[in-house]
């Protein structure tokens, strides 16, 4: 199946500093690279999406880069908030697109 | 999302039944998924349907089975064969398949004892 890395699993970051969650994938046919936000107790939720297309998106203080070479994306979040503080996930299909397959996921904390 | 409903919230069961998590949407999305997610753990998918009446095993498929009669409905049954089936269980929707998110349901959280 599907290899997926994502790491660090767990991160506290200074409130007003930046935070990078970094996904490693080994399907080189992938071309659709999500990424989700789970709060306690609560659905993911997607933030932000990326196609192989481009090599980065950005959309406020949130921010997904592809690289395509290495089979690597990032998430980065600037200027972190407390209510960034959540778990997040990438994801992309696998499986002949046929599902969809999560990152172990990253326990974010900013500290205010 | 306000397209997926999962019920009930909260379930209880004593070990040794079955027991089945409903799934509905309105979203007119194809694609149907059920995931696990254990506490501090990620989502590991149970099973998933791309079609009507068309499912297939996930990575933790063993002691759950599902059907897909309808578009809009994608129920899962935890059988007494799971062996440790207390869970957060989350259903998910999706337009296409490969290239667009994934919507989830709100979750049943299921505690057998």
């Amino acid at each position: 199946g599907e290899n997926v890395e994502q790491h660090p699993s767990t991160l506290s970051v200074q409130e007003g500093d930046s935070a990078v969650i970094k996904c490693t994938y080994s399907d080189s046919a992938s071309n659709y690279f999500p990424w989700y936000k789970q709060e306690l107790g609560k659905r993911p939720q997607l933030i932000i999406d990326i196609r192989s297309n481009v090599g980065e998106k950005k959309d406020q203080r949130i921010a997904v880069t592809l690289n395509k070479t290495a089979k690597h994306f990032s998430l980065h979040i600037t200027e972190t908030q407390p209510e960034d503080s959540a778990v997040y996930f990438c994801a992309f299909p696998s499986g002949g697109y046929q599902k969809v397959t999560f990152g172990i996921g990253t326990k974010l904390q900013v500290i205010p | 999302d306000g397209g997926i409903t999962q019920s009930p919230k909260y379930l209880f069961r004593k070990e040794g039944q079955n027991v089945t998590l409903s799934c509905e949407q309105n979203l007119n999305h194809d694609a149907m998924y059920w995931y696990r997610q254990d506490p501090g753990q990620g989502l590991r998918l149970i099973y998933y349907s791309q079609i009507v009446n068309d499912f297939q095993k996930g990575d933790i498929a063993e002691g759950y089975s599902v059907s897909r009669e309808k578009k809009e409905s994608f129920p899962l049954t935890v059988t007494s064969a799971q062996k440790n089936p207390t869970a957060f269980y989350l259903c998910a929707t999706q337009q296409s398949t490969g290239t667009s998110p994934l919507h989830f349901g709100n979750g049943t959280r299921l505690t057998v004892t």
